[in-house]
């Protein structure tokens, strides 16, 4: 069955050091999407691709990078400078380029040692 | 800009209940609005939607309609069941705009 692929599902990082979060989909979906889960929260936008080689900022991209080098695959790494890194991270995907994700991993929970 | 406000949290029924669960929204012209479903530990899935006024979006159960006037998409089931245990959350978009995410509806069904 086709789907998104997040890995791993739990990460410690140390303060200082940045992490890089996996997602992998084999949809054949040619955006994807970053967010970044809260207690209580909704789902904000982290980064989007709509296209290979392609990405733009989302709500919160300040303290995040991401690359798009190949069409199933969209790492998010969790730069130092985030200061407030612990949260839930989804990653998503959708067919058309649009705003709109269809699909979504089970989710990456990060978490600061 | 717009928002996306729902009904505070958790909701706990048992089951066969009815279910509400309240979403209204701001927005200029006519955003297209989505109802997701997330299960505990795992990430969100698009439960219905709908894109024009008085569109009813339909899924599993749950129909939710497109009410312009009340600037509402207000989610419902006749009769619950303890595997609709979840965070639910309202969402629209607009135009190529991104997605904007209500802060989500816990509910949890009692048997």
């Amino acid at each position: 069955d086709g789907g998104i692929t997040q890995s791993p599902k739990y990460l410690f990082r140390k303060e200082g050091q940045n992490v890089t979060l996996s997602c992998e989909q084999n949809l054949n979906h040619d955006a994807m999407y970053w967010y970044r889960q809260d207690p209580g929260q909704g789902l904000r936008l982290i980064y989007y691709s709509q296209i290979v080689n392609d990405f733009q900022k989302g709500d919160i991209a300040e303290g995040y990078s991401v690359s798009r080098e190949k069409k199933e695959s969209f790492p998010l790494t969790v730069t130092s400078a985030q200061k407030n890194p612990t949260a839930f991270y989804l990653c998503a995907s959708s067919t058309n380029r649009g705003p709109v994700p269809q699909h979504f991993g089970d989710g990456t929970r990060l978490s600061i040692l | 800009g717009n928002s996306v406000t729902q009904m505070e949290g958790p909701v706990t029924l048992s089951e066969e209940a009815f279910l509400t669960i309240n979403c209204t929204y701001t927005a200029t012209g006519y955003p297209s609005l989505f109802w997701y479903v997330q299960y505990p530990g795992e990430g969100l899935q698009l439960l219905l939607k709908a894109t024009k006024a008085d569109d009813k979006g339909s899924n599993k159960g749950f129909e939710a309609t497109y009410r312009k006037e009340t600037t509402s998409f207000h989610l419902e089931k006749g009769s619950v069941q303890v595997s609709d245990s979840a965070v639910y959350f309202c969402a629209l978009s607009q135009g190529a705009q991104k997605l904007v995410f209500g802060q989500g509806t816990r509910l949890t069904i009692n048997p």
